[in-house]
């Protein structure tokens, strides 16, 4: 068992470039869920997705973030263009709709 | 809305000694709540819940119990070991696993 998997695991960029992170939920799930995790902020639900089809995305801090899942098996959270303010930790779950989440590892996202 | 409120870390104790992370939550209905646990540079891992009043969860030694007439979850271990160093969310669904609400988070560090 896999598990979650997400890409890249760490990302630098500067301000201003697109970024795309990446997510592989454990098969079979058919809830994924995007979260950012700050010092400030704690961990906050950006969107979630339901059988491919976004449910909620009330949690999109702008129109600069964007979120797809194109099939059962991957998902990605897009940021176009990126802010230092962006600078965070990006974690992406997946559940079957049963009350246990499982995380994936995390992207840790630094924005110069 | 619903939320969930923790006490402030950090927590520092020494191996063997008693722990109490208090949680209080406000939501409307009858929740179910949970406790994860994030150690470094990892995603949040599931570590106990309850879906009932007066429910107990318990896993790896830590135990807390759903009290609704004090909107609370604490979680409880008798003896921490080092190993038990990490950072601790409450958290709470009541959308069956859908719409999760975590808690700002605890940070527990043990000392040999």
């Amino acid at each position: 068992d896999a598990g979650v998997i997400q890409s890249p695991r760490h990302e630098v960029t500067e301000m201003g470039q697109e970024v795309t992170l990446r997510c592989k939920p454990i098969s079979g799930h058919d809830y994924l869920f995007w979260y950012r995790q700050t010092m400030m902020r704690g961990l906050e639900l950006l969107i979630y997705f339901n059988n491919n089809v976004p449910i909620d995305d009330s949690g999109m801090p702008e129109d600069r973030f964007s979120a797809k899942m194109p099939n059962a098996s991957f998902s990605t959270l897009k940021i176009q263009p990126s802010e230092p303010r962006d600078s965070a930790v990006y974690f992406c779950a997946s559940t079957t709709g049963g009350l246990e989440q499982f995380f994936g590892p995390g992207t840790r996202l630094t924005v110069l | 809305g619903d939320s969930v409120t923790q006490m402030e870390g950090p927590v520092t104790l020494s191996e063997e000694a008693f722990l109490t992370i208090n949680c209080t939550y406000t939501a409307t209905g009858y929740p179910s709540l949970f406790w994860y646990v994030q150690y470094p540079g990892e995603g949040l891992q599931l570590l106990l819940k309850a879906t009932k009043a007066d429910d107990k969860g318990s896993n790896k030694g830590f135990e807390a119990t759903y009290r609704k007439e004090t909107t609370s979850f604490h979680l409880e271990k008798g003896s921490v070991q080092v190993s038990d160093s990490a950072v601790y969310f409450c958290a709470l669904t009541r959308d069956y696993g859908q719409n999760f609400v975590f808690g700002p988070g605890t940070r527990l560090s043990v000392l040999p």
